[in-house]
């Protein structure tokens, strides 16, 4: 089985300030890891996953998380926000047969000029 | 390369009516879901096909969702009859095959049950 915990729901930022948003896991097989964005009335994007091999993950619009087995975390980061990422974030994990994804409950980035 | 197409796109109805939801995968994607979006909350796997097989639907709710994928392709989502509690957005979704591979979304069908 396979759970994720988003911590904050919602996340204040100013215009050019880090962005960090924590994701931990739970996974009784080595995980896949996915950071997903949707924008108002949207699908989910694909921002960057972790699958195997190095642990520092670079996703697209700068975004970029680390994958770190002993703390069952995938936090996402990005140094500098733009007004631009006032989205809802998801992390996603899978892992085993069938490939399919277990969200968390998401993180809703404001950003303020 | 098209992505992920859903109709319709957004759909009011009454409870206890039925609805119709319809997904087509990417091209050659062997693996089709369903996920259900309350608002507020991650997206919750419905169904799982590979090709026109279901995988898992353990997350169905049987005795009001159907779903199937007749000649593996495009798919369709039913709820008969709806209840207040199913509006939601529901969020079609396909990938080459198993093993981490990338999981395309479509845009979604918004559901609004009142």
């Amino acid at each position: 089985a396979q759970s994720v915990t988003q911590l904050g729901s919602h996340v204040s930022v100013s215009e050019g300030a880090l962005v960090l948003l924590r994701c931990n896991y739970s996974s009784s097989v080595p995980p896949y890891l996915f950071w997903y964005v949707q924008y108002p009335n949207q699908g989910l994007q694909l921002l960057l996953k972790y699958t195997t091999g190095a642990t520092l993950v670079k996703g697209i619009n700068g975004f970029e998380a680390e994958f770190k087995k002993s703390e069952t975390s995938f936090h996402l980061t990005k140094p500098s926000a733009h007004m631009s990422d006032a989205a809802e974030y998801f992390c996603a994990v899978s892992g085993g047969a069938g490939n399919k994804l277990t969200f968390g409950g998401g993180t809703r980035v404001l950003v303020k000029p | 390369e098209a992505g992920v197409a859903q109709s319709p796109r957004y759909k009011i109805i009454e409870k206890r009516q039925s609805v119709a939801f319809w997904c087509n995968p990417i091209s050659g994607h062997a693996t089709l879901y369903w996920y259900q979006q309350i608002l507020g909350q991650g997206p919750k796997l419905l169904i799982q096909f590979q090709n026109n097989g279901v995988v898992d639907d353990s997350q169905l709710p049987k005795d009001r969702f159907s779903a199937e994928r007749l000649k593996g392709v495009d798919s369709t989502l039913k709820i008969q009859p709806a209840k207040l509690e199913d509006s939601a957005v529901y969020l079609c979704a396909s990938s080459p095959s198993v093993g981490g591979n990338t999981i395309y979304f479509g845009e979604g069908s918004w559901l609004t049950v009142v």
